[in-house]
């Protein structure tokens, strides 16, 4: 079956401290993995994507993900985090049964919390 | 470029009652996708659509529908509301679906059902 594991419901970083959230996922074939940001009564918003490539991914905001294929993991990280980073985020898989098209799956959700 | 707009962004509705919501795709964007965020369930998909055709459908009950505009604007219908279909109900856009494109969501529908 297709899934997407957030393990964390929520990390908690010092400001300036490096964040990590975790997420693993299971799908067939070659994957095409989102992260995804929600702040509070706002829709979601668009941090990076793996689609090929480099398995370092850079996005929006200074963040970044790693993608490993033998660990079936896609963890988003930021070197130095900021308090205006504390948030909703959601890591997504597109399903293998989407013909190709939108449709995603995505994870629980962690909750990011970033302390001054 | 304008986003992805939402009308209503909160709408309150009594148990049996059917509610329509609205999704204007960000301009030249075809694909037009809803989810349904709720604090049990999260982030679960309804359907896509793509010039005007529905191309993906998730695991709802018939109860759930939409449509699309040839202007790509989306709509979904629910009838027969039940307490449960209280939730955040998101759109969102991309160029044309086909993988690779990432989806720009909106600031989604609140629907409380009583």
């Amino acid at each position: 079956a297709q899934s997407v594991a957030q393990p964390e419901d929520q990390v908690n970083v010092a400001e300036g401290n490096p964040l990590t959230v975790k997420c693993t996922y299971s799908v067939s074939g070659n994957p095409y993995l989102f992260w995804y940001v929600q702040y509070p009564n706002r829709g979601l918003q668009f941090l990076l994507k793996y689609i090929t490539g480099d398995n370092l991914v850079k996005g929006s905001y200074g963040f970044e993900a790693e993608f490993n294929k033998s660990q079936t993991s896609f963890h988003l990280k930021k070197p130095s985090a900021l308090v205006s980073d504390s948030a909703l985020y959601f890591c997504a898989v597109r399903a293998t049964d989407s013909g190709g098209y939108n449709k995603l799956i995505f994870g629980a959700g962690t909750r990011l919390a970033v302390h001054p | 470029k304008a986003g992805v707009t939402q009308t209503p962004r909160y709408l309150i509705k009594t148990r049996g009652q059917q509610v329509t919501l609205s999704c204007s795709p960000i301009s030249g964007h075809r694909s037009v996708s809803w989810y349904q965020q709720t604090p049990g369930q999260g982030l679960q998909f309804l359907f896509e659509y793509f010039s005007e055709t529905q191309r993906n459908k998730g695991n709802f009950p018939g109860r759930f529908s939409g449509r699309q505009f040839s202007n790509s604007r989306s709509e979904m219908n629910v009838s027969t509301l039940e307490l449960g279909d209280s939730a955040l109900y998101l759109c969102a856009s991309s160029p044309t679906g086909k993988e690779g494109y990432e989806q720009y969501f909106g600031p989604g529908t609140r629907l409380t059902v009583t």
